[in-house]
């Protein structure tokens, strides 16, 4: 089946540890997303990618990082920078609509 | 810069009952996205909308697009519990590949 896919669903870090988020896409889309979701609030956008080696900064990439090497994987890097990670985060892919992954809940502990 | 804007943020009705949930955007767009949202759950494909009087309808659920008024509308026909959750559009333009979002309407239906 087609699909956006996530991993891990639950991710925990440590104080000054930088975690890495999976996204992977069969879609064959070449635009592909990574947003933020604190809880009660809208999506806000991180970084973006509209082709293999290219990716854009969104409104709060700052604590971030992301590479896109293959047209299928887009990760997300969340480094010691980011001083509130906390949060539900979010891929996506889309041609014309754009689709979702399940999410990853990263928990500082 | 492209922004949207959706109204109300909160919205509490009753069984039975129809209403609309409104979304504005800033700038052109030629694509306009709208996603249901369960608690604890990732977005959930509903509708997208590529041109000017563009109607899509699923169930008790009806989108249309306005590109000349920058306005989207998604409205609840004799609307059930199950379709309490929250609503986002999303608007974009293909060249820039960049969507925003507005800030989701939380429904809740009551029996």
């Amino acid at each position: 089946d087609g699909g956006i896919t996530q991993s891990p669903k639950y991710l925990f870090r440590k104080e000054g540890q930088n975690v890495t988020l999976s996204c992977e896409q069969n879609l064959n889309h070449d635009a592909m997303y990574w947003y933020r979701q604190d809880p009660g609030q809208g999506l806000r956008l991180i970084y973006y990618s509209q082709i293999v080696n290219d990716f854009q900064k969104g409104d709060i990439a700052e604590g971030y990082s992301v590479s896109r090497e293959k047209k299928e994987s887009f990760p997300l890097t969340v480094t010691s920078a980011q001083k509130n990670p906390t949060a539900f985060y979010l891929c996506a892919s889309s041609a014309v609509e754009a689709f979702f992954g399940q999410g990853t809940r990263l928990t500082v502990v | 810069e492209l922004k949207v804007e959706q109204n109300p943020l909160f919205l509490s009705m009753q069984e039975g009952k129809n209403y609309t949930i409104y979304c504005n955007y800033s700038t052109t767009s030629d694509r306009l996205y709208w996603y249901r949202q369960d608690p604890g759950k990732s977005l959930e494909s509903l509708f997208v909308l590529l041109s000017n009087g563009a109607v899509k309808q699923e169930g008790r659920l009806m989108a249309s697009l306005d590109t000349k008024a920058r306005l989207s509308t998604l409205h609840i026909t004799a609307a059930v519990h199950d379709l309490s959750a929250t609503y986002f559009c999303a608007s974009g333009i293909q060249g820039a590949q960049k969507l925003v979002f507005g800030q989701g309407t939380r429904l809740t239906i009551n029996p």
